[in-house]
């Protein structure tokens, strides 16, 4: 079963509009946290945004925010106000913290990805 | 800082023959990680070192594939003999220490093309 899911493989969204990417995960660790990254064309992978799972409070940074549903396990990233340069694929991600100092010593499990297009 | 950085940036070769791809991880981090990219399969971790030490190899498609951390500063991943298979991207991205919430830098990654 797939550990992390992202159900729309592409979204568009108007310039100064708001945007919403899905990710739901799969765990049984009551620990773990979820990372989303983007990643331009240019083919760099840049860290966006953390929410920990005992953390109380939806994580935000700047435009971006995390609307974070634990029991529906569901942290949705949201983008506020897009812009053209937010055009880019993003991933979704979980390390387990059971796993964080075991065998596999907490390796990111990344979702497929959401292509997101600003259109102007 | 300078990041964590990847050479060469794009690499072409014939199959058969022996890849080299190399990774500075960013100075005073402990761990690093090889990562493969392809439209089919999305990112997949290939190996995790810990203070140089191997950890998790399972992610290793086979034989072929062989990576080395020397010290804490350069780490190479080598493919020998490379398949039309292995064309994808791979990322190489450091952590400065092992938590839940510490994210991974990644280098910009190497374009592997094997015809």
């Amino acid at each position: 079963a797939q550990k992390i899911t992202q159900t729309q493989p592409g979204m568009f969204v108007q310039e100064k509009e708001a945007v919403t990417l899905d990710c739901t995960y799969d765990t049984s660790d009551p620990s773990y946290g979820l990372f989303w990254y983007k990643q331009p064309s240019s083919g760099e992978m840049i860290f966006l945004i953390y929410q920990g799972s005992y953390d109380q409070q939806n994580a935000t940074e700047g435009r971006y925010s995390l609307n974070f549903q634990k029991a529906r396990k569901s942290a949705n990233l949201v983008i506020s106000a897009s812009q053209l340069g937010d055009s880019a694929m993003y991933f979704c991600a979980m390390r387990e913290t059971s796993k964080t100092y075991g065998g596999s010593q907490g390796n990111l499990i990344f979702g497929k990805g959401t292509k997101l297009s600003v259109k102007p | 800082d300078a990041g964590v950085i990847q050479s060469p940036r794009h690499e072409v070769t014939e199959m058969g023959q022996e890849v080299t791809l190399r990774c500075k991880p960013i100075s005073g981090h402990n761990s690093l990680f090889w990562y493969r990219q392809t439209m089919m399969r999305g990112l997949e971790l290939l190996i995790y070192f810990n203070n140089n030490v191997p950890i998790d190899d399972s992610g290793m498609p086979e034989d072929r594939f062989s990576a080395k951390m020397p010290n804490a500063s350069f780490s190479t991943l080598k493919i020998q003999p490379s398949e039309p298979r292995d064309s994808a991207v791979y990322f190489c991205a450091s952590r400065r220490r092992v938590a839940t919430n510490e994210k991974l830098f990644f280098g910009s990654g190497t374009q592997l093309s094997v015809l």
